[in-house]
């Protein structure tokens, strides 16, 4: 079936320092990628997305790019900030699961002023 | 934007009582709305998909006697957690989809803790 694989953490880290979370996964057919980031006592929002191969997503000065060589989308940010703070989930859809959203384990971010 | 609200955000109960979650949109109707766990260190993963005037789809291995999920309205789905047992203490998060434009909106999540 279809896996996301995230690194744990926390991940701890600077003001202004460069953030890489990794992202593997293993599905069939073509899925579609996903990042969602979830704040403290909010709901997960979809933070950026990739619907094939190569492509980039980015926002927030967030940017994943859909490497298919390697299976993996991992979501990087040059300059984080102390608003960063927050927990992130990486995710994939259209595999084996169809529709159905399938998540990796989340990631806390800790970003110290 | 778009909001889902889920309710209580954490509840202790002692075991063999029920509990009922809540999940509404806010300020958009949702015919199909989704349950997930999460253990400690470990995925979300996708318990059941609500329909809106029909009966939920439990995913392989949740069982639906145990995890009674109504959705009566287009902006309302309940979870009851019933006879709770400390094996069921996890965080529990559900979303909605839009109606109109198919996104998909998360609730904060509610920890459930049975002693």
């Amino acid at each position: 079936g279809d896996s996301v694989t995230q690194m744990e953490g926390p991940v701890t880290l600077s003001e202004e320092a460069f953030l890489t979370i990794n992202c593997t996964y293993t599905a069939t057919g073509y899925p579609s990628l996903f990042w969602y980031v979830q704040y403290p006592g909010e709901g997960l929002q979809l933070l950026l997305k990739a619907t094939k191969a190569d492509d980039k997503g980015s926002n927030k000065g967030f940017e994943a790019t859909y490497r298919k060589e390697t299976t993996s989308f991992h979501l990087e940010k040059g300059s984080v900030q102390v608003s960063d703070s927050a927990v992130y989930f990486c995710a994939l859809r259209g595999g084996a699961a169809g529709n159905k959203l399938t998540f990796g384990g989340g990631t806390r971010v800790l970003v110290k002023p | 934007g778009a909001v889902v609200s889920q309710h209580p955000s954490w509840v202790i109960c002692k075991s063999g009582t029920s509990v009922k979650i809540e999940c509404r949109s806010l300020d958009f109707q949702a015919t199909t709305m989704f349950w997930y766990r999460q253990f400690p260190k470990q995925s979300l993963m996708l318990m059941a998909t609500s329909n809106e005037g029909s009966k939920a789809t439990y995913e392989q291995g949740v069982e639906k006697d145990k995890f009674l999920i109504n959705h009566a309205s287009l902006t309302l789905s309940t979870l009851t957690v019933t006879s709770a047992h400390p094996e069921d203490s996890s965080f529990y998060i559900c979303s909605a989809r839009d109606l109109l434009n198919e996104k998909l909106f998360f609730g904060s999540g509610t920890q459930l803790s049975v002693l």
